[in-house]
This record gives structure tokens, sequence and C-alpha cells, in this order.
């Protein structure tokens, strides 16, 4: 069945720590892949998307992913966080031939100033 | 034992008619939201609510109407179904408004307008 899995359900670091968060999906064909972002009391928000082409894309707020397709991975990144980055960090997918939107479990990111 | 369910899974309905789509949570949380999967295929807020309360209230044609029974319902109708209505719509629900851990998704309906 087709699945997007975040393996990091609580991630706690310093200010300036490098960020990596990591998302797999299950599904052989194509897929589209997202990056949402919801800070306390707020709605989601995008922060990247990944569809075609250059499978490193970069999205606001400092954050990049890497689409690995030999790895079904689709891992979200940033050099130095910030104390502002906490928020909880979704990753989900567009299988094709379903077009509804598969969401993985969420990644709580708390930074420590 | 779903967490957010929504129903129906799968609707196809004319231009012109009115239509609900319903949602209900058991998670005992406090704020439910409803999304709309556009056609570049993000998610978009439409409308959020605290304990019945509407909190969001984004850019949506007045056909929509968001309803709020109790805090475990959150109904969406749809007046006067255009063709640029067709989308999937999600029901979300998180524990408290000012708290973003427990954000939960229900599995999304496809509207379809012919």
């Amino acid at each position: 069945a087709q699945s997007v899995s975040q393996h990091n359900h609580h991630v706690i670091l310093s200010e300036a720590a490098s960020l990596e968060l990591g998302c797999n999906y299950s599904y052989g064909g194509t897929v589209n892949l997202f990056w949402y972002v919801q800070y306390p009391g707020q709605h989601l928000q995008l922060l990247l998307k990944y569809f075609s082409g250059d499978p490193l894309v970069k999205g606001i707020k400092g954050f990049e992913a890497e689409f690995i397709k030999s790895k079904f991975s689709f891992n979200l990144r940033k050099p130095s966080v910030q104390w502002s980055d906490t928020a909880e960090y979704f990753c989900d997918a567009l299988f094709f031939g379903n077009e509804k939107l598969t969401f993985g479990t969420g990644t709580r990111l708390t930074i420590i100033p | 034992d779903t967490a957010v369910s929504q129903t129906p899974k799968y609707l196809v309905t004319q231009m012109g008619n009115d239509k609900s789509i319903k949602c209900e949570q058991n998670l005992g949380h406090d704020t439910m939201y409803w999304y709309k999967q556009d056609s570049k295929k993000f998610l978009k807020i439409m409308f959020s609510y605290n304990n019945k309360e509407l909190i969001i209230n984004e850019t949506v044609p007045n056909r929509f109407s968001p309803k709020s029974p109790d805090k475990a319902h959150l109904n969406l109708h749809i007046n006067s179904l255009e063709l640029g209505d067709s989308a999937v719509y999600f029901c979300a629900s998180s524990p408290q408004q000012g708290e973003s851990y427990g954000y939960t998704f229900g599995s999304g309906t496809r509207l379809t307008v012919v």
C-alpha cells in the first residue's frame, strides 16, 4: 500500500545546529513530494515541493530537501536552525494514480535557545 | 478506530447543487480545519474553528459555509456548486489553538462537479 513514513517523532536541537528530518515513501511509480510546516497556533504552510527535475529543491526560510529515488526518500534539511523553527513538520506525497495527498505522521521539532 | 473521519470519501454532483461534507474527530481536540487541495496539488487553508468558534476564514466564496455543532464536528456546506469547486477537501484537527502538536488529517473527500 502507498504510505509515507516519518521516523523521527520528536527532534530536539540547539540553535545553530544542522537539521535533517527523514521522510520515506512506499510506491513504485511517479510521486510528487511536499514538506509542510505548522508553527504553534497557525495552519499548515508549504515549505517546499518536488515534482520533477533537479532532485535538490530549495524552499522558504532556508530549508531544502533532496529526492533520492533509489532510497524512496525526501529528507528535509537546514544547515543552521533557529529558535523560530520550532514547529511540526509534515512530509506528504501525491502518488500518481491516486490523486489524494498521503500524509506522514509529522515530526515535532523543538529548538532550544 | 479512525481519529479524523470524513464522509463521503467521494462525491460526484451536478453544477448548481448544494452538498455537505462531514468531519468528525474522536481525539478530544479543540481545533478543527478545512483545507482544499488546489489545482497545483497544494493544501490551502479554508477555515479553522476553535471550540466551535470561527478563527480563520480565508478568502473563500460565500457559497462555502462551515458549521460546527460541537467541537468534535466541523461540516462544510457548499451551495450552488461550480466546476471549479472540484478538488479534494481535507479535514484536520489539533489539540488546542496555540499548540501545533498532534495535528491529524482526515483521509480527504474527492469532490467532482460535472
